[in-house]
């Protein structure tokens, strides 16, 4: 059964940084792209940014550019989100999905609430 | 980006056939996809490339569509639908729809 467990949310100040990790398992984890989508409070879904399977292409939506970094470690089939300069707008439960041919998100876990706050 | 537009909310009666819309503001060829969220529930994904349903996903559910007018159906409609429907297009960097929120009466 594949699982994506989310760890590293919480309460941060504004413009102070976060690590989010993902766990998974009950799948190959190295042979997946992987990828961060955000949902802020009573809103809709955002993605984040994606991954290549070996870690070699990363892509960011603009708005996190410079300031967020997705990153890897397949020894351990931890997917991990790097979030820098934090702003209000960034307060969101933030999903890790493995990412499917064609951008689909077939898995999902089941979130970390991360809330920037003074 | 590719913007996804989609009607707020329904309200159906259980046993009814219900039908959720989703525009893309340019054509994303059948790159298009459904996703189901219950409320404090992550997204489970139903319909992937436009049409096609996901294995475990009820046969009650399907999809169309192609270009820039998609459609998800849900024929019929149980009491356990109620949530809210998002389309994702993946023509480009991905995007979401805003959701639609179904409710039984």
């Amino acid at each position: 059964e594949v699982q994506l467990v989310e760890s590293g949310g919480g309460l941060v100040q504004p413009g102070r940084s976060m690590k989010l990790s993902c766990a998974a398992s009950g799948f190959t984890f190295n042979n997946y792209d992987m990828a961060w989508v955000c949902q802020a409070p009573k809103k809709g879904l955002e993605w984040v940014a994606t991954i290549s399977y070996d870690g070699s292409s990363t892509y960011y939506r603009d708005s996190v550019k410079g300031r967020f970094t997705i990153s890897r470690d397949n020894a351990k089939s931890t997917l991990y989100l790097q979030m820098d300069s934090l702003r209000s707008e960034d307060t969101a439960t933030y999903y890790c999905a493995r990412r499917s041919p064609f951008q689909v998100f077939a898995y999902w876990g089941q979130g970390t609430l991360v809330t920037v706050s003074s | 980006d590719t913007v996804l537009t989609q009607s707020p909310a329904l309200a159906v009666s259980p046993g009814e056939r219900v039908t959720i819309s989703c525009r893309a503001s340019e054509s994303v060829s059948t790159l298009m996809h459904w996703y189901q969220q219950k409320p404090g529930q992550q997204p489970k994904l139903l319909i992937y490339l436009a049409s096609h349903l996901e294995s475990g996903v009820p046969a009650r559910f399907s999809g169309s569509g192609s270009g820039t007018d998609f459609t998800l159906t849900i024929d019929p409609v149980e009491a356990d639908d109620t949530a809210t429907y998002y389309c994702q297009q993946s023509w480009n960097d991905p995007t979401f729809g805003a959701g639609t929120k179904l409710e039984l009466k």
